[in-house]
């Protein structure tokens, strides 16, 4: 069974950092891209960045809104996707899901249960 | 950026009604579309990739279709457990972006 679980959500100040960690299990992890998709209370979803596989040399991309502050990396030797967040904004704040890129739809056809980032003073 | 404009932003409908909503896309994004329903509280799932591929295990009731820049997902008929929020998605370049949702409630 494929499972995604987040941690390492909280509140942090402005200006703060905080990363995050994706465990996953119950599929080949470093065959897959993985994003990370997050959501405001109350709002929609947004992109924040994809990691890229070995195989495409584990490039990254990131959303305009988050790029230069936020990176992405990935230990496929603990199957795990990581997302270190720094200069954090009020508007960061946001459940952040953990996603698998489906192989074959190329869309997201695994979502972890999010984790809460709250930043706030 | 490819902009994706859903509509309604809200339908009120009774269980075994006929659903569409849609999703309209500032450019062409060929059939890089998908179609997520998301619960109060929990993430959302995916129901339809590639405009009109049903995902595997959800039910035949729901549909998509479109390519370029129109889409509509329906729901032949609707289900108590089909009452959520529906989101479109585009993978046709980066940043990849969504919809701003659609909530079904009950009528």
């Amino acid at each position: 069974e494929v499972q995604l679980v987040e941690s390492g959500g909280g509140l942090v100040q402005p200006g703060g950092s905080l990363r995050l960690s994706c465990a996953a299990s119950g599929f080949t992890f470093s065959d897959h891209y993985m994003d990370w998709v997050r959501q405001a209370p109350g709002k929609g979803l947004e992109w924040v960045g994809r990691s890229r596989n070995k195989a495409n040399s584990y490039t990254t991309q990131f959303a305009a809104s988050v790029k230069g502050r936020f990176t992405i990396s990935r230990d496929d030797s603990k199957n795990s996707l990581y997302l270190q967040m720094n200069s954090l904004k009020t508007e960061d704040t946001a459940v952040y899901y953990c996603t698998r890129v489906g192989n074959y739809s190329w869309f997201y056809d695994y979502w972890g249960q999010g984790t809460l980032v709250t930043v706030s003073s | 950026d490819i902009q994706m404009t859903q509509s309604p932003s809200s339908v009120s409908a009774s269980v075994g009604d006929r659903v569409t909503i849609t999703c309209r896309a500032s450019q062409g994004v060929s059939s890089w579309l998908a179609w997520y329903q998301q619960k109060p509280g929990k993430a959302p799932n995916l129901l339809i990739y590639g405009a009109s591929s049903l995902q595997s295990g959800v039910p035949s009731r729901f549909s998509g279709s479109g390519s370029g820049t129109d889409f509509t997902l329906t729901i032949s008929s609707l289900q108590p457990e089909d009452f959520a929020t529906y989101y479109c998605q585009q993978a046709n370049s980066f940043p990849l972006t969504f919809g701003g949702g659609t909530k079904v409630e009950i009528k």
